[in-house]
């Protein structure tokens, strides 16, 4: 079963700076999915990402706002630029488990001054 | 848009059977009912899921009704650690997105 490691846990950020989130699986998957939970809310998806190509991005989220790279079949990275307090939120990443469900990271709480 | 429907919230006594509701009438034959859960400041939990038949494990108890249109979430023994946000999730198996609804607070109580 995969296990996922993700950076920072939380930080405090000013707006107009950009901050790059990491996520890095035990395994190799194929698929990495990019979350957002705003405060008091559900998640919201915000991207898949495939190793080799380009993000897809859900609709309201744009790839200049939301940068995500994924360089291997381990490793993917979402940076959210430009940041404004309308930002803060928990961000985190996702992984399938075939027959065990999807794995979740345990999240970047992100809080923008 | 989530495909389901869930109940706001729910309260439960300590030792006794939490059975959580899910409508999902637009469910296709191709899609299996998930169901995970949030703790408080953790990411979300997978618990089970199911296709048609019903589905049991170490943690919970899934029953999907013979059409497909609804299912419950069982826990058997619920504890206080079971107070959560449970989401009740429909999707096809492998690789497709989770999309989540509101969840439903449960509220396990002494």
């Amino acid at each position: 079963s995969a296990v996922i490691s993700q950076k920072p846990s939380r930080d405090i950020c000013q707006r107009g700076t950009s901050l790059t989130i990491q996520c890095q699986v035990d395994s190799q998957v194929t698929m990495m999915f990019w979350y957002r939970q705003q405060p008091g809310q559900s998640l919201t998806l915000i991207a898949t990402a495939n190793q080799g190509s380009e993000a897809t991005y859900e609709s309201g989220f744009v790839i200049d706002k939301f940068p995500i790279s994924r360089p291997n079949l381990t490793f993917s990275t979402l940076t959210v630029s430009n940041m404004s307090p309308e930002d803060s939120s928990i961000y985190l990443c996702s992984v399938d488990r075939a027959d065990y469900g999807y794995t979740f990271g345990s999240g970047t709480r992100l809080t923008v001054v | 848009d989530a495909k389901t429907t869930q109940p706001p919230s729910m309260d439960c006594a300590e030792g006794r059977a939490a059975n959580l509701p899910c409508n999902h009438s637009t469910i296709s034959g191709n899609e299996y009912v998930y169901w995970y859960r949030q703790i408080h400041s953790q990411g979300p939990q997978y618990i089970i899921h199911g296709l048609k038949n019903n589905e049991t494990n170490e943690m919970a108890s899934l029953i999907i009704t013979e059409d497909r249109k609804s299912s419950t979430l069982i826990l058997p023994h619920a504890t206080l650690r079971d107070t959560a946000v449970y989401y009740c999730i429909v999707s096809e198996r492998h690789g497709n997105k989770l999309v989540f609804g509101a969840g439903t607070i449960l509220r396990v109580k002494s």
